[in-house]
């Protein structure tokens, strides 16, 4: 079945680092991919997406390219901020119509000043 | 514009008893779907609600139930609680109608304690 793998955390980072959370996913098919990001005692935000192979979803600084040759979609940021601190999600969503998300386990980040 | 709402926020609630969740939708949207995080963990999809029926279905058991309002809204509603339901419920809503491959937003959760 289809599974989101994610790099384990906490990943602990100096302001203005460089940031990669890797994500690899296992999905038969063309799946869409998503990076959300769940700040403390809230939900989730849609951060960005990929809907086909080659595609790089961009958002606030953070970047990441869907990789069909090698199943992945890292998540990727030139200079992180304290503000960036939270819990970082990748997700899937099969092709074939109205799926379901299936969620990595989630990466925290942790920035200091 | 509103983005999705869901109520109350907080609840604690002893095994055995029953607990209902609400969600309204995000505006225009007409797909709602539910998800368990336990802590320390990735959501884990429950099901997904289109024109009042539910469509698809997670691995949960049929203490897991919902209903979906003409107006869009949803509940979700837990029989026989167990400490294991402890989590954040959320409920995401999305405008793919009949194939429901749009993007899903989510609400701020509910967070669940069972004692």
């Amino acid at each position: 079945g289809n599974s989101v793998t994610q790099m384990e955390g906490p990943v602990t980072l100096s302001e203005e680092a460089f940031l990669t959370i890797n994500c690899t996913y296992t999905a038969t098919g063309y799946p869409s991919l998503f990076w959300y990001v769940q700040y403390p005692g809230e939900g989730l935000q849609l951060l960005l997406k990929a809907t086909k192979a080659d595609d790089k979803g961009s958002n606030k600084g953070f970047e990441a390219t869907y990789r069909k040759e090698t199943t992945s979609f890292h998540l990727e940021k030139g200079s992180v901020q304290v503000s960036d601190s939270a819990v970082y999600f990748c997700a899937l969503r099969g092709s074939g119509g109205y799926n379901k998300l299936i969620f990595g386990a989630g990466t925290r980040l942790a920035v200091h000043p | 514009d509103a983005g999705v709402t869901q109520s109350p926020t907080h609840l604690i609630k002893t095994r055995g008893q029953q607990v209902t969740l609400r969600c309204s939708p995000k505006s225009g949207h007409d797909t709602v779907s539910w998800y368990q995080q336990a802590l320390g963990q990735g959501p884990q999809f429950i099901f997904q609600y289109y024109e009042e029926e539910e469509r698809q279905r997670g691995n949960f058991p049929d203490r897991f139930s919902g209903h979906q309002f003409p107006n869009y809204s949803s509940e979700l509603n837990v029989n026989a609680l167990l400490l294991g339901d402890s989590a954040l419920y959320l409920c995401a809503s999305s405008s793919g109608g009949r194939h429901g491959d749009e993007t899903q937003y989510f609400g701020p959760g509910t967070r669940l304690l069972v004692l």
